[in-house]
């Protein structure tokens, strides 16, 4: 069964709002989760990585301001697209290292989002 | 800095026969050597991977992956392709330290089968 879920899996929203994504790890506890962004027939791109606690580290080009990460507890990380334009419509993934498995990289099933 | 080239952006195979995906990598620090398979609309699920322990990695489905450092490769492979085969195959490397969860992914790979 999956490990690292994600919620919701698709999700529509309308320009200039904002949208928040949530990815859980499941019976474990990650204290680091990585968000990723994926475009239609491409690879993942790492957008940030989420620390409990702490700040969030985004990587170069990706605006902070305008993907919000929250890790909010050891099994949550929130990902909000503030102000959501269409370009922003991709498919989300999130992933945590396992460290009862070696530090095995789970990944979650995944957000669409829209932006009309 | 690390980076991996999947070789093939789409691989036509028929039912039965061998499947084989290409991946290079480079890396200027011991490689931690993934692949990744994709179904449409969905996460990654992690078929194997290489941390520098026995050099031929056995996977989830069949599938398996050779590493070799002389030709900086970590290909994968099946003896016999199935129909549920079909979907998208990332090949990842570990960004940085060992202790790092950061990824960085070829470019995909669609496996298509054949009857």
């Amino acid at each position: 069964g999956a490990v690292v879920s994600q919620h919701p899996s698709r999700v529509i929203c309308k320009s200039g709002t904002s949208v928040k994504i949530e990815c859980r790890s499941l019976d474990f506890q990650a204290t680091t989760m990585f968000w990723y962004r994926q475009f239609p027939k491409q690879s993942l791109m790492l957008m940030a990585t989420s620390n409990e606690g702490s700040k969030a580290t985004y990587e170069q080009g990706v605006e902070k301001d305008k993907f919000l990460i929250n890790h909010a507890s050891l099994t949550l990380s929130t990902l909000t697209v503030t102000s959501a334009h269409p370009e922003d419509s991709s498919f989300y993934i999130c992933s945590a290292p396992h460290q009862s498995t070696g530090n095995t990289i789970y990944f979650g099933e995944g957000s669409w989002l829209t932006v009309v | 800095a690390q980076s991996v080239t999947q070789l093939g952006s789409h691989v036509s195979v028929s039912e039965g026969a061998l499947v084989l995906l290409r991946c290079n990598y480079s890396s200027s620090v011991p490689p931690y050597l993934f692949w990744y398979v994709q179904y449409p609309n969905q996460g990654l699920q992690l078929l194997l991977k290489y941390t520098s322990a026995a050099t031929l990695v056995k996977g989830i489905n069949g599938f398996e992956a050779e590493f070799k450092k002389s030709e900086t490769s970590f290909h994968l492979t099946k003896p016999s392709a199935h129909m549920s085969d079909a979907a998208e195959y990332f090949c990842a490397v570990r960004r940085g330290s060992s202790n790092t969860g950061k990824l960085i992914f070829g470019q995909g790979t669609t496996l298509q089968v054949k009857p």
